[in-house]
C-alpha cells in the first residue's frame, strides 16, 4: 500500500484558476515536502516543512502557497495558474530534515490549459 | 551552483542483457556531495534505489551497482543482467549531508526492457 497518497492523480486546470494537491503521508515521518517536474527537466525543490512549520522556500512565485493543516498533510495551493505550471508535482517526506533518504507520492500531473 | 546530467532520455535493453545509464555530476556548493539512484515504476512514486556517501565506494541493490568517482564526477548505474521488471525510470540525484532534502536531480532515464 502506499504510504504516500497524492490527489488527484491527474488535474486539469484553466488558466487564471486555482487548484489545491493534496499530499497525506502515512510514514510517521516530520518532515515533508514539494518538489515539481516539468517536461523534459528535472526534479527541483519548491520547499521543506518541519513539525508543520516551513523551512525552506525556493519557490519565487508566491502563487505556490504550501498548508499543513496535520503532522502528516502539506497540501500545495496554487494560484492564478499559468500554462508553465503544468508539471507533475511530488510529494515527498522524511523522517527529520537531516535525513537524506526521502519517500515520494506517486505524483499529481497538473496540465494548465 | 548544482547539476546532474543523465545524458540518454530513455534506453531500451533486452532481457538479459547489461545495462548502464550514464549520470555526471557538478556541484560547486557541496564539498561532499552524497550520489542517489531513485527508481520510479509505472504508477507509483520516486524510491531509493541506492546511495553512496562516500567517493570512491560502490553502492547496490537489487542487481544494480554504481561507484562514485570522484574524478570524473560520475555515478553509472550498471546491471549485469535486466529483467522486464526493470523497465522504469531511473533518476540520479546529488543532494548534501546535513541538509538532505534538497536533492538536485537529472532529467530520468526511461528503461524498456524487452522480453
Amino acid at each position: 500500500d502506499p504510504k504516500i497518497i497524492q490527489k488527484p492523480k491527474y488535474l486539469v486546470a484553466v488558466t487564471g484558476s486555482e487548484k489545491i494537491l493534496i499530499c497525506e503521508q502515512y510514514l510517521g515521518h516530520n518532515a515533508m515536502y514539494w518538489y515539481r517536474q516539468s517536461a523534459k527537466k528535472p526534479l527541483e525543490f519548491m520547499f521543506s516543512y518541519s513539525y508543520q512549520k516551513l523551512m525552506d522556500n525556493q519557490t519565487a512565485s508566491s502563487r505556490f502557497q504550501p498548508q499543513s493543516s496535520k503532522k502528516n498533510h502539506l497540501d500545495l495551493q496554487i494560484t492564478a495558474l499559468k500554462p508553465d505550471d503544468s508539471a507533475t508535482y511530488f510529494c515527498a517526506s522524511s523522517q527529520t530534515t537531516s535525513q537524506n533518504t526521502l519517500y515520494f507520492g506517486a505524483g499529481t500531473r497538473l496540465s494548465v490549459l | 551552483g548544482d547539476s546532474v546530467t543523465q545524458t540518454e532520455g530513455q534506453v531500451t535493453v533486452s532481457e538479459s542483457k547489461s545495462l548502464i545509464i550514464n549520470c555526471t555530476y557538478s556541484t560547486t556548493s557541496i564539498a561532499y556531495p552524497n550520489l542517489f539512484w531513485y527508481v520510479r515504476y509505472p504508477g507509483e512514486g520516486l524510491q531509493l534505489l541506492l546511495k553512496v556517501i562516500t567517493a570512491g565506494q560502490k553502492g547496490s541493490s537489487r542487481g544494480f551497482e554504481a561507484t562514485y568517482n570522484k574524478e570524473t564526477t560520475s555515478f553509472h548505474l550498471q546491471k549485469a543482467s535486466v529483467q522486464e521488471s526493470d523497465s522504469a525510470v531511473y533518476y540520479c540525484a546529488l543532494g548534501e549531508g546535513n541538509m538532505g532534502y534538497k536533492l538536485t536531480f537529472g532529467t530520468g532515464t526511461s528503461l524498456l526492457v524487452d522480453p
